[in-house]
């Protein structure tokens, strides 16, 4: 089945640890991204990415970082100077003007939690 | 700076009744105002969206009312079921894009 893969579902880390969430799609979309949900926040938008090789930040992308070397995946790492790291992460994708949409795909998403 | 506002936070309905969620905006450029479904323990989903160029969506019990000179649009759940139960996002983008903002949520619970 098409669609995204997240992982590792639930993540426990100790503080100062970085950690790298997998995401993986099989949509062949061009566009990917990143986003971290808090009770009460919404989505808020890490890093995104439209072609390999290439990603910008979001509005929060600070101690956070990113890679985009295969058009199929596109790992978050959350690293140590992330000063509130525990969070609720989701990596979507989408293929920019696909239709008259624009809609993003989701994953499940991966549970951090910080000790 | 929160670009688009969500109310309520949470909202409880009977079974039947219709469910109305408000969000406004702030930035003109916005063009194109999706609605995301999301389900404990998922990820979000596309529910319904629209454009400035009409007023109003409809899909099924689900229909987006949009005010472009009052920067607003709100989602109406008309004879709302328990598995309607979950998080609505609004949210808004330019140039008819992915990149987009997300409201803060409204989690609606319908009850028997």
């Amino acid at each position: 089945d098409g669609g995204i893969t997240q992982s590792p579902k639930y993540l426990f880390r100790k503080e100062g640890q970085n950690v790298t969430l997998s995401c993986e799609q099989n949509l062949n979309h061009d566009a990917m991204y990143w986003y971290r949900q808090d009770p009460g926040q919404g989505l808020r938008l890490i890093y995104y990415s439209q072609i390999v090789n290439d990603f910008q930040k979001g509005d929060i992308a600070e101690g956070y970082s990113v890679s985009r070397e295969k058009k199929e995946s596109f790992p978050l790492t959350v690293t140590s100077a992330q000063k509130n790291p525990t969070a609720f992460y989701l990596c979507a994708s989408s293929t920019p003007g696909q239709g008259d949409t624009g809609e993003l795909f989701f994953g499940e998403g991966s549970r951090l939690t910080v000790l | 700076q929160q670009q688009v506002k969500q109310s309520p936070q949470s909202l409880i309905v009977q079974k039947g009744g219709i469910s109305i969620i408000n969000c406004a905006y702030e930035n003109t450029a916005f063009d194109y105002f999706p609605w995301y479904q999301q389900f404990p323990g998922k990820g979000p989903a596309l529910l319904i969206a629209i454009r400035p160029d009409v007023s109003e969506k409809k899909e099924g019990r689900f229909t987006i009312s949009f005010n472009k000179s009052a920067k607003q649009f709100s989602l109406h759940i008309m004879d709302s079921q328990p598995g309607d139960s979950a998080t609505y996002f609004c949210a808004a983008s330019t140039g008819g894009g992915n990149k987009l903002t997300f409201g803060t949520g409204t989690q609606l619970k319908v009850e028997l």
